[in-house]
């Protein structure tokens, strides 16, 4: 089955600076990426995804870009804010139901 | 409208006992799935329901877990004789579409403590 590595598992940032995650995933018929937040105590959401016909999408400060051959995909926040402090996960899908999500990565922005 | 709702919010239960956990999930989506989020873990998929079907059971961790759905709606998922392994927040998601490839909308979890 679908191993999702996801790296770092902590990240602090400064405010305004950026913040990359990284993920990687085992199964070349993976062609949907997903990235899900969840602020503490809460649940989590969908922030942003990507599909494998795609190599980079953006979304205001979030992008997420793909690299089909290396198999690996990352999450790029520009200008963080405190608000953007949460765990992220990172997830891979082929066409079936099943989503293989990373361990996760605890982002805190500094002010 | 509503989101997911998932109930209840909090259990904590003696070893050995049975639990339910129950999931509302957004009106017309058909698409169900649980997972489990250990203590600073990713979450771990369990099983998904497509209508009351669930073609995929592989997920339960072992045959103490068992889930329903009726009605193409509510779902319960049901440990027995629970251990203390079985502590987790157990998060219940529903999506409109048939596949992962639709966004997944996720309830607020269960947390379940096992003493």
């Amino acid at each position: 089955g679908e191993n999702v590595e996801q790296h770092p598992s902590t990240l602090s940032v400064q405010e305004g600076d950026s913040a990359v995650i990284k993920c990687t995933y085992s199964d070349s018929a993976s062609n949907y990426f997903p990235w899900y937040k969840q602020e503490l105590g809460k649940r989590p959401q969908l922030i942003i995804d990507i599909r494998s016909n795609v190599g980079e999408k953006k979304d205001q400060r979030i992008a997420v870009t793909l690299n089909k051959t290396a198999k690996h995909f990352s999450l790029h926040i520009t200008e963080t804010q405190p608000e953007d402090s949460a765990v992220y996960f990172c997830a891979a899908s082929n066409d079936d139901y099943k989503l293989s999500f990373g361990a996760g990565t605890t982002v805190t922005v500094r002010a | 409208g509503a989101g997911v709702s998932q109930s209840p919010s909090n259990k904590v239960t003696e070893k050995g006992k049975d639990v339910e956990l129950r999931c509302d999930p957004i009106s017309g989506h058909t698409a169900l799935y649980w997972y489990r989020q250990s203590l600073g873990q990713g979450l771990e998929f369990l099983i998904y329901f497509q209508g009351n079907s669930a073609p995929d059971k592989s997920g339960l961790p072992s045959d103490r877990f068992s889930a329903e759905r009726t009605g193409g709606s509510v779902s319960t998922l049901t440990i027995q004789r629970t251990q203390q392994e079985d502590s987790a927040v157990y998060l219940c998601a529903s999506s409109r579409s048939n596949g992962a490839q639709g966004e997944q909308y996720f309830g607020p979890g269960t947390r379940l403590t096992v003493t």
